[in-house]
């Protein structure tokens, strides 16, 4: 079945740091999609994206859809502290895979 | 505004009790679904419905039941019969009913369920 690799886990950062973080897949994905999810809350889409190579901003954070379509990544510029949360990839090929979630933690 | 609305935010429920968790969504979405997440792991399906009065299996289905009798609605009974059911459910909407191709997910807020 299809597999998503979500990394790094979780993140310590201090306030003004950028982030990245990233999805690998075992098989090729038609759309890549990136939510965030605060405590205790519901996932909000952040970015989708539908074709190879895209790259996509949304405010300060900026998606890129890999060239082979078997991985993506997710950037935070300048980090606040509302950033903190757990933010999920999620892939469609036969269906919609969601990675194991990256936990992001900003200090002041 | 458009949305998805989940009850109870919070329930306890003693072993051997059955329970339902309500999802109502006025999106006009046709797709609907349900996850499951527990800490450290990713969201997993249980189930899912793409039209009225149907609905399949997910990953996990085991131990849960569910209904699609209208378009805006699609509760999940988690059963006796789900041996560990404390976790936090996600129900989630989708305008492309597609099991295939770009099903961006709207979700609602999540009911925590507690097994005492």
């Amino acid at each position: 079945g299809q597999q998503l690799n979500q990394s790094p886990q979780s993140m310590f950062i201090q306030e003004g740091e950028d982030v990245s973080m990233n999805c690998t897949s075992s098989s090729i994905f038609n759309t890549w999609l990136w939510y965030k999810q605060d405590p205790g809350e519901g996932p909000v889409l952040l970015i989708a994206l539908y074709k190879a190579g895209e790259l996509t901003s949304n405010g300060r954070l900026t998606a890129q859809f890999g060239i082979t379509r078997k991985d993506s990544f997710l950037n935070i510029s300048a980090s606040i502290p509302s950033d903190v949360g757990i933010y999920f990839c999620a892939g469609t090929a036969s269906k919609l895979t969601f990675g194991t979630g990256t936990r992001l933690q900003v200090t002041l | 505004d458009g949305g998805i609305t989940q009850s109870p935010k919070y329930l306890f429920r003693k072993e051997g009790q059955n329970v339902t968790l309500s999802c109502e969504q006025n999106l006009n979405h046709d797709a609907m679904y349900w996850y499951r997440q527990d800490p450290g792991q990713g969201l997993r399906l249980i189930y899912y419905s793409q039209i009225v009065n149907d609905f399949q299996k997910g990953d996990i289905a085991e131990g849960y039941s569910v209904s699609r009798e209208k378009k805006e609605s699609f509760p999940l009974t988690v059963t006796s019969a789900q041996k560990n059911p404390t976790a936090f459910y996600l129900c989630a909407s989708s305008a492309i009913t597609g099991v295939s191709g770009a099903n961006v997910l709207t979700f609602g807020a999540g009911s925590r369920l507690t097994v005492l």
